[in-house]
């Protein structure tokens, strides 16, 4: 298995709603990110995890909160989210010893806050 | 603070033409350069990476060359076809470890 799996791949939701996003890897990486891009923008990075502990937060508001239950699987809580957190959310994964530098990507989750 | 600029932002070509999209960066201390491809609505896949000692990396009809000192990339596609359409994107890193800085982006739109 050579991919990184993201669920939903499309995901509305209104102010006041909770919702989780989720990724999943078996290429055994120890490294997982999530990514924010909006349209026409670069992806801009929100969180690292490394062997499941949190690295670096790029300072993301707290209405953002990430998840790494194992290795496998990283998640992103969401609640209380603004109109303008809609956006494409990209999660990606990297080999152990190449963290930041080999980013395996998922197809991403469109969020649409209403 | 590493600034990414790629130019142009958007171009069109008609099938089969040999085409070079730039990217210049402001910090010419980087580790390594990525260029990315990103389908719209996807996500990203690396296409090449540079080592900062390396002055170029090949992969089929794509050749990406770096000049460190001048703070500049380059990627070359030859033979372009419909299938190349794309978003491509400049990623420079500066130390290992640290996270990878995108540049905006070409839009590149291959005509039939």
């Amino acid at each position: 298995d050579t991919e990184v799996t993201q669920t939903p791949k499309h995901l509305v939701m209104g102010m006041t709603n909770k919702k989780s996003l989720k990724c999943e890897q078996h290429m055994g990486h120890r490294a997982m990110y999530w990514y924010k891009q909006k349209a026409k923008k670069p992806p801009e990075l929100m969180f690292v995890y490394s062997y499941e502990k949190l690295s670096i937060n790029e300072s993301v508001p707290s209405r953002f909160s990430p998840e790494c239950p194992n290795s496998s699987l990283l998640n992103l809580h969401l609640h209380a989210l603004q109109p303008e957190d809609s956006a494409l959310y990209l999660c990606a994964s990297s080999p152990p010893g190449t963290t930041n530098e080999k980013l395996f990507f998922g197809s991403g989750t469109q969020l649409s806050v209403l | 603070k590493q600034e990414v600029t790629q130019i142009p932002a958007a171009l069109s070509v008609p099938e089969g033409e040999n085409l070079v999209l730039n990217c210049s960066f402001t910090d010419s201390a980087i580790y390594n350069l990525q260029w990315f491809r990103q389908d719209p609505g996807k996500g990203l896949t690396s296409l090449l990476l540079i080592q900062s000692s390396q002055r170029e990396q090949t992969s089929g009809r794509l050749n990406a060359s770096l000049d460190k000192s001048s703070g500049r990339s380059t990627l070359y596609i030859a033979a372009s076809q419909p299938g190349d359409s794309a978003t491509y994107l400049c990623a420079p890193q500066m130390n290992r470890d640290d996270k990878i800085i995108f540049g905006k982006g070409t839009r590149l739109h291959i005509l039939p």
